[in-house]
């Protein structure tokens, strides 16, 4: 079985320009969770998504927004890409909220901005 | 969520247990210990997880401390694909967020 798939894996953007990143959650999986990792430091967590609705929101600006589509996906939408958004992006993937087995991540996508 | 502490690096020898520990004093009855690793240049790795008993999977095995304050992440023969970042997570069973809080972890270096 597919894993949790990201896509792109790399990216190039200008700051001021905007950025929508994608995920495939694992098949069944209802949950879908965003993190964002800059370098040296341990995921933050950005948005939880569960059946299509938000169920949690971590200390990102307004730029930053997601949403899950019928079919579970995900995409994370950044406007106005600034230097600091420069990082790694993480989808983990899970059945239901409470994960108790556990996220799958994805190998993520790797953002820089210039 | 209550809060951890893990030492910043450790090193182990190929073929000997390594042994994590994590400091979670604030822990509350509902909370449970996760560990997850991450290899250089990947996703977050789930490892294991435990509310008041050892646990033991294919992959390590958690010990808690009675008092639930402390665990230890235990791996029996490392290798050297077990070189990673280890991160233990404290997580509320019944809130209604259930986000991961990663700290920085401790960088576990397996040498040949």
């Amino acid at each position: 079985d597919a894993g949790v798939t990201q896509s792109p894996t790399h990216l190039i953007k200008t700051r001021g320009q905007h950025v929508t990143l994608r995920c495939s959650p694992i098949s069944g999986h209802k949950s879908v969770s965003w993190y964002q990792q800059v370098l040296g430091q341990g995921p933050q967590f950005i948005f939880q998504y569960y059946e299509k609705e938000e169920r949690g929101r971590g200390n990102f600006p307004d730029r930053f927004s997601a949403r899950q589509f019928p079919n579970y996906s995900s995409e994370l939408n950044v406007n106005a890409l600034l230097l600091g958004d420069s990082a790694l992006y993480l989808c983990a993937s899970s059945f239901n909220r409470e994960a108790l087995y556990g996220y799958t991540f994805g190998s993520g996508t790797r953002l820089t901005v210039v | 969520d209550a809060k951890t502490t893990q030492p910043p690096s450790m090193d182990c020898a190929e073929g000997r247990a390594a042994n994590l520990p994590c400091n979670h004093s604030t822990i509350s009855g509902n909370e449970y210990v996760y560990w997850y690793r991450q290899i250089h240049s990947q996703g977050p790795q789930y490892i294991i997880h435990g509310l008041k008993n050892n646990e033991t999977n294919e992959m390590a095995s958690l010990i808690i401390t009675e008092d639930r304050k402390s665990s230890t992440l235990i791996l029996p023969h490392a290798t050297l694909r077990d070189t990673a970042v280890y991160y233990c997570i404290v997580l509320n069973s019944g809130g209604s967020n259930y986000k991961l809080t990663f700290g920085k972890g401790t960088l576990l270096t397996v040498n040949p």
